[in-house]
């Protein structure tokens, strides 16, 4: 079963606007969460985090947003631009020594 | 080194075949992780160690998966008899402690095809 959950396995948006990505939780005990981008041929790269006792977390064009109540969380990306094109993975970790559990990961395509 | 090094960058093994893969974390990171990705599924825990010991090896789907860090810096991920459904790209992570306040910093992979 699994624990995170990316259920849009794409996404399209025009440069310039919003790009929103989802993803969803089942396991309450999860205490930290990341984003990662990958792009063919590379391995993933960290990108954005936030920790359970927050609700947001911002770094420039990317924010990220949780609900802890709904189990879900999501990353804005804003403006869009064709670059962000990548495969974005949300993981979700608890505890120190745990290793990272990931979605299946939404495919971003920014069209200019 | 500046980053994670995996080597080789592509594996083509026959069915049956032992295969080696390589990691080389970044200097000084005393976390190591293999995850292994799948087409069209995320990244897949197999097995962390913390120095040269592996604390967490729940992942690793049967026996014929093995890693080891004799030196508590490059690991090696060794597979035996290999089967089609490994076919794969295996990843290998490092942070500097098991902790994941800065998250993980990945090599580019391996693609390992059994033929």
């Amino acid at each position: 079963d699994q624990q995170v959950k990316q259920n849009s396995p794409s996404l399209s948006v025009q440069e310039g606007r919003i790009s929103i990505l989802n993803c969803d939780y089942t396991n309450s005990m999860f205490d930290y969460f990341l984003w990662y981008k990958k792009y063919p041929a590379e391995g993933p790269t960290f990108l954005i985090s936030i920790s359970s006792i927050k609700d947001k977390n911002e770094d420039g064009r990317f924010t990220v947003f949780l609900n802890k109540s709904a189990k879900h969380l999501s990353l804005h990306i804003v403006p869009s631009q064709p670059g962000d094109s990548a495969v974005y993975f949300c993981a979700a970790i608890y505890s120190g020594n745990t290793p990272l559990v990931f979605g299946k990961g939404t495919r971003l395509s920014v069209i200019a | 080194g500046a980053g994670v090094s995996q080597t080789p960058s592509n594996k083509v093994t026959e069915k049956g075949k032992y295969v080696e893969l390589r990691c080389d974390p970044i200097s000084g990171h005393t976390a190591l992780y293999w995850y292994r990705q799948s087409l069209g599924q995320g990244p897949e825990f197999l097995i962390y160690f913390q120095g040269t010991g592996a604390a967490d090896d729940s992942g690793l789907p049967n026996d014929r998966f093995f890693a080891v860090r004799p030196e508590g810096s490059v690991s090696t991920l060794k597979i035996q008899r290999t089967e089609r459904g490994d076919s794969a790209v295996y990843l290998c992570a490092s942070s500097p402690t098991g902790g994941w306040g800065y998250g993980y910093t990945f090599g580019s992979g391996t693609r390992l095809t059994v033929v």
